[in-house]
Parts: C-alpha cells; sequence; structure tokens
C-alpha cells in the first residue's frame, strides 16, 4: 500500500515569507509526528498529533512554528516569518494508534535564502 | 539529561567485513531502543527494536543489536557487511515508560562499504 508521502519535496522561499508543508500519512494511521533534520544531525522531534489533536508539542521551536491536522489524517506544517536557520528538511512519521513503529515519509527540503 | 550519543559519525569497511555502530543513552527513566537506517534518496525505515525481553534483538538484512542496561548501550552489529548497506544509520530512543510517541535520534552513522 501507499507510504507517507509529503508534498511539495523541495522548497525555496525567502527570508521573511510564510511557507505551508504538507503530509499525508498511511491510511488508518492514527499517530502522526513531525521531525526536523539539520545537515549532518539527526531528525529532531517537532511534535506529535494522536488524531486531531496535539498530543506533544513540546518540540516546536517557537511560536513560528504552527501544525495542524484537522480531520485526523493529513497535516500542515506551517512556519510564519521563515529564517535562514529554518532550512532543513522536514519529516513527517505516522504509526498505528499505539504503534512502536513509525513510518517516515522522504521529506521535505525547505531552503530559506 | 536524556540524550542519545552516537560515537562514531563515519566507519568505512570492507565488504564482508564485521561491523559495529555504537549508540549510547542517558535516562534515569525506562526506555525503549530503536536503530533506523537510511538509504541515499530514500525515507527512514526502520531496521530493529527493543521493547522488552531477550536483549539480543535480531532485525531485517542480518543486523542484530544488544540492550545493555548496565552500561545504557544499544550497539548494532552485522558479521559480514555488502556493499548494499552502504547508508546513514540512527540509533532513537523513546523515553519515559511508551514505546510510541517522540523518538530522541543520534546524530547518525555514515557506513560506507568499500568493494
Amino acid at each position: 500500500g501507499a507510504g507517507v508521502s509529503q508534498t511539495p519535496s523541495n522548497k525555496v522561499t525567502e527570508k521573511g515569507k510564510y511557507v505551508e508543508l504538507r503530509c499525508d500519512p498511511i491510511s488508518g494511521h492514527t499517530a502522526l509526528y513531525w521531525y526536523r533534520q539539520s545537515l549532518g544531525q539527526g531528525p529532531e522531534f517537532l511534535i506529535y498529533f494522536q488524531g486531531t489533536g496535539a498530543a506533544d508539542d513540546s518540540g516546536l521551536p517557537n511560536d513560528r512554528f504552527f501544525a495542524v491536522r484537522p480531520e485526523g489524517s493529513v497535516s500542515t506544517l506551517k512556519i510564519q516569518r521563515t529564517e535562514r536557520g529554518d532550512s532543513a528538511v522536514y519529516l513527517c512519521a505516522s504509526s498505528s494508534r499505539g504503534g512502536d513503529e513509525q513510518f517516515f515519509g522522504p521529506g521535505t527540503r525547505l531552503t530559506v535564502l | 539529561a536524556q540524550s542519545v550519543t552516537q560515537l562514531d559519525s563515519q566507519v568505512p569497511v570492507f565488504e564482508e567485513a564485521p561491523v559495529e555502530l555504537r549508540c549510547n543513552y542517558s535516562s534515569s527513566v525506562s526506555v525503549y531502543l530503536f536503530w533506523y537506517v537510511q538509504y541515499p534518496n530514500q525515507g527512514l525505515q526502520l531496521l530493529l527494536k527493543y521493547l522488552s525481553g531477550s536483549t539480543l534483538v535480531k532485525g531485517i538484512n542480518g543486523f542484530e543489536a544488544e540492550f545493555n542496561k548496565s552500561q545504557t548501550s544499544f550497539h548494532l552489529r552485522k558479521p559480514s557487511v555488502h556493499i548494499s548497506d552502504t547508508a546513514e544509520y540512527f540509533c532513537a530512543v523513546t523515553f519515559g515508560g511508551t514505546s510510541y510517541g517522540k523518538l530522541t535520534f543520534g546524530q547518525g552513522t555514515i557506513l560506507t562499504v568499500h568493494p
């Protein structure tokens, strides 16, 4: 079946602009995660949804970052007033409820000029 | 503080040689441990996991790992590597009683297998 998909695969924007990154989880997976991977580093947790609600948003770096999952399926990560330091690969993962294996998407590479 | 450390950023090895990729963690609470692999231009894929029971766990592609609670380690091993094992490997941990939720990753180890 289809895996986790993320769009766009690449996004180039200018400093100060607003961006939205989309994640389509595996069908039926109730848990959805966002991570950020900077060059040469391991993925860093941002936020975790169980259904429509954020179960853990402790990794969001500041209030410029926001994520939603209004219908418990697709999720959008929103970044306001982008900064050059936001440049990274943004990874999405999903899992079944209570499942310990997270299935990762290919990521969105964000470049802020 | 809770953290995960991969001691080697790069490991070069010849084909058919054994390999060990090291992972240590720091935690005052219970942990669940994972190894993920990222092949070039692909997403992260689960190799193996330790949740409970036997401390030696076997994963896909001939990899295994051993959980050592006293040394707070979860090293990944393969007795004979293949060119196709060239990839980046990440150790990851969930802290505090659930095997799901937030994963804390190490910095990654790039394994390069030479012919």
